[in-house]
């Protein structure tokens, strides 16, 4: 079974711009969710989607958003971007299972440079 | 602020010694707990996962729970050095799928 895939693989973009980045689950999953990774910060929540509807948020400003599709794939927005906003962007996808744990696997993330 | 933590590293052990890698949490609530293995430059890789109090062994592996005491181990018996890498505890709640990681700790095994 293929795993968690996401495009694109880095990025470099200036300040001010805007980014999207996609993730496409392993195939049965229905929950997407996004990470940051950072040296200084480590990984991140930013957002779970399931069933294309948010149901879980982080705590990051609204410049970061996201979707998810019928097919379960997602995308994240980033907008007005900031230096800060530099980091491993990191895709993590799971079943879920009703009332059972939770496993999530991790896709390859997208690097972004923010000049 | 629900917070994991993990002790401080690098740790460093010489090949075939048992590595031993702690956390503790903070949310008495946390149902889930998982060990993820992270090569530098690469993404999370999940190693284990442990929902109930003891000990759960996969091969080299070893995790062990203590709800009470909110403390997580990894025991990394006949530590190889391929196993040199950042490990992230991650706990979350059950009823979502939000996952609070460690800051991670770095293994380093000398041949």
């Amino acid at each position: 079974k293929a795993g968690v895939t996401q495009t694109p693989r880095y990025l470099i973009k200036t300040r001010g711009q805007q980014v999207t980045l996609s993730c496409s689950p392993i195939s049965g999953h229905r929950s997407v969710s996004w990470y940051q990774q950072t040296p200084g910060q480590g990984l991140q929540f930013l957002f779970e989607y399931f069933s294309e509807t948010q149901r879980n948020k982080g705590n990051f400003p609204g410049r970061f958003s996201g979707r998810q599709f019928s097919n379960s794939r997602s995308e994240m927005n980033v907008s007005t971007l900031e230096l800060g906003d530099s980091a491993l962007y990191l895709c993590a996808s799971s079943l879920p299972l009703a009332g059972g744990p939770d496993t999530q696997y991790f896709g390859p993330g997208t690097r972004l440079t923010v000049l | 602020q629900k917070e994991v933590e993990q002790n401080s590293g690098p740790l460093s052990v010489p090949e075939g010694a048992i590595a031993s890698l702690n956390c503790t949490y903070s949310d008495r609530v946390s149902q889930s707990f998982f060990w993820y293995r992270q090569y530098s430059g690469k993404s999370p890789e999940l190693i284990m996962s442990i929902y109930s109090n003891g000990d759960k062994e996969d091969g080299r592996f070893t995790a062990q729970l203590n709800k009470a005491s909110q403390y997580v181990s990894l025991l990394i018996r006949d530590s190889q050095p391929s196993d040199s890498a950042t490990y992230l505890c991650a706990v979350s709640t059950g009823a979502n799928s939000k996952l609070t990681f460690g800051k991670g700790i770095t293994l380093s095994v000398r041949p």
